[in-house]
């Protein structure tokens, strides 16, 4: 079965800091991956998605970005961050048609 | 464009009830999945069911099943027999398939739900 590892778990960045989140995947070869963000309180913003290696798909335009070194590797990225990037942000492998997605633990960024 | 709606923004329950989580959906594509998953207080994402759009049956696991309304476009869990454990928040979700052929779900703003000893 699939395992995805996240970390941090958590993170405090001054504004204006760089950012580098790190994805990892167990248990499956060439997985569909998946950046999320939840907002306190709010449901789950899809940010990209990548289908293979070096290929990275953006759903909203914003101050992060992805990258996709490796075939289980997925990393979120940004050189400046901005109060509106604090949230919740997890990394998603696609488990199968019927079982929707596996999750990682996430990151909890909080930008002060 | 797809769209899930989650009106129940918080809900409380006794302990030992039923519990219906309302969930709609809007789409145009005649295949399509529907998830649901439980997001306890540490943040992580647990599976519960999945309904196909073609699917005859209303899918059923364990306590939880999806009250599937295919013409009225809606998807709800119910859990019967509610516990302590089983207070989080919950997501409806849709699986979406993009422009280049694709997949990527969907999720709605969720629920939170309150077990009430």
């Amino acid at each position: 079965s699939q395992t995805i590892h996240q970390w941090p778990a958590t993170l405090v960045q001054p504004v204006g800091s760089p950012l580098s989140l790190e994805c990892t995947v167990e248990g499956t070869s060439n997985p569909n991956l998946y950046w999320y963000r939840q907002a306190a309180g709010r449901g789950l913003q899809l940010l990209f998605y990548s289908v293979g290696i070096g290929q990275i798909s953006s759903e909203v335009p914003q101050n992060l970005s992805a990258s996709r070194p490796q075939d289980r590797q997925f990393i979120l990225s940004s050189k400046k961050l901005l109060l509106s990037d604090s949230g919740f942000y997890l990394c998603a492998s696609r488990r199968g048609q019927y079982y929707g997605y596996t999750f990682g633990s996430g990151t909890r960024l909080t930008v002060v | 464009a797809q769209k899930i709606t989650q009106t129940q923004p918080g809900m409380f329950v006794q302990e030992k009830e039923a519990v219906t989580l309302d969930c709609t959906y809007d789409t145009s594509d005649p295949s399509y999945g529907l998830f649901w998953y439980k997001q306890p207080s540490s943040g992580e994402m647990i599976f519960l069911i999945y309904q196909g759009s073609y699917d005859q049956q209303n899918a059923t696991e364990g306590r939880y099943s999806l009250n599937f309304q295919k013409a009225r476009k809606s998807a709800n869990l119910v859990i019967s027999a509610s516990q302590l454990g089983d207070s989080a928040m919950y997501f409806c979700a849709m699986r979406e398939v993009t422009n280049f052929g694709n997949e990527k779900l969907t999720f709605g703003t969720g629920t939170r739900l309150t077990i009430i000893p």
